[in-house]
């Protein structure tokens, strides 16, 4: 059974930072593209960052690039956001996502986390 | 970027009706590159159809999309209980990639 499991969001103040972490099971992780999906309080979802099998491809929305880090860790069925010099247009539940197929990057999600709240404010 | 508007913002129907949902893109969604998801208070989105009229592994088929270029549809056959839920459309085409606002299906 595949889950993703989503831990480290928190109350940050502006301009923190924060690192998320998505552990993966029941597939292998290491063949497939992964993402982070954000969702503001009542709001919609919005697509944050999407990274390669490998780690070799990473790609960001506008407003997060040079703020914001997706990593992997294979070894360790892990996925990662780093997030830095947070703004308060940042809050959301940030979901990890996984792309369908393995190897190529089609850019749409079949298996998500619960999620995990990230809250910035003072 | 692709805008993707959603309508009706909500779908108040009775269980065992047809809801229909509509997905409308700024530009052309090259290949039919659109899903659909359904999602429930709390919980994480589920993904329902792909390239505009696939059914994802395990999704009923009173589920079905249909549309091409700008316009796609969501169709729900006959509502059962547990389809009650926010529905988004998605355009995986170009980047970047973008969800539309969502539409509510309510019990009436």
């Amino acid at each position: 059974e595949v889950q993703l499991v989503e831990s480290g969001g928190g109350l940050v103040q502006p301009g923190g930072s924060l690192r998320l972490s998505c552990a993966a099971s029941g597939f292998a992780f290491n063949d497939y593209y992964m993402n982070w999906v954000r969702q503001a309080p009542g709001k919609g979802l919005e697509w944050v960052a999407n990274i390669k099998h490998d780690g070799s491809e990473k790609y960001y929305m506008d407003s997060v690039k040079g703020r914001f880090t997706i990593s992997r860790d294979n070894a360790k069925n892990s996925l990662y956001l780093q997030m830095n010099s947070l703004r308060a247009e940042d809050t959301a539940v940030y979901y990890c996502a996984r792309e369908p197929n393995r190897w190529i990057q089609l850019w749409y999600f079949d298996f998500w986390g619960q999620g995990t709240l990230v809250t910035v404010s003072s | 970027e692709i805008v993707l508007t959603q309508s009706p913002g909500t779908l108040s129907l009775s269980p065992g009706e047809r809801a229909t949902l509509s997905c409308r893109a700024s530009q052309s969604v090259s290949s039919s590159y659109l899903a659909w998801y359904q999602q429930k208070p709390g919980q994480a989105p589920r993904l329902l159809i792909f390239g505009a009229s696939s059914r994802a592994t395990g999704i009923p088929d009173r589920f079905s999309g249909s549309g091409s270029g700008t316009d796609f549809t969501l169709t729900i056959s006959r509502l059962e209980p547990e389809d009650f839920a926010v529905y988004y459309c998605q355009q995986y085409g170009r980047s970047p990639r973008t969800f539309g606002q969502g539409t509510k299906v309510e019990i009436k």
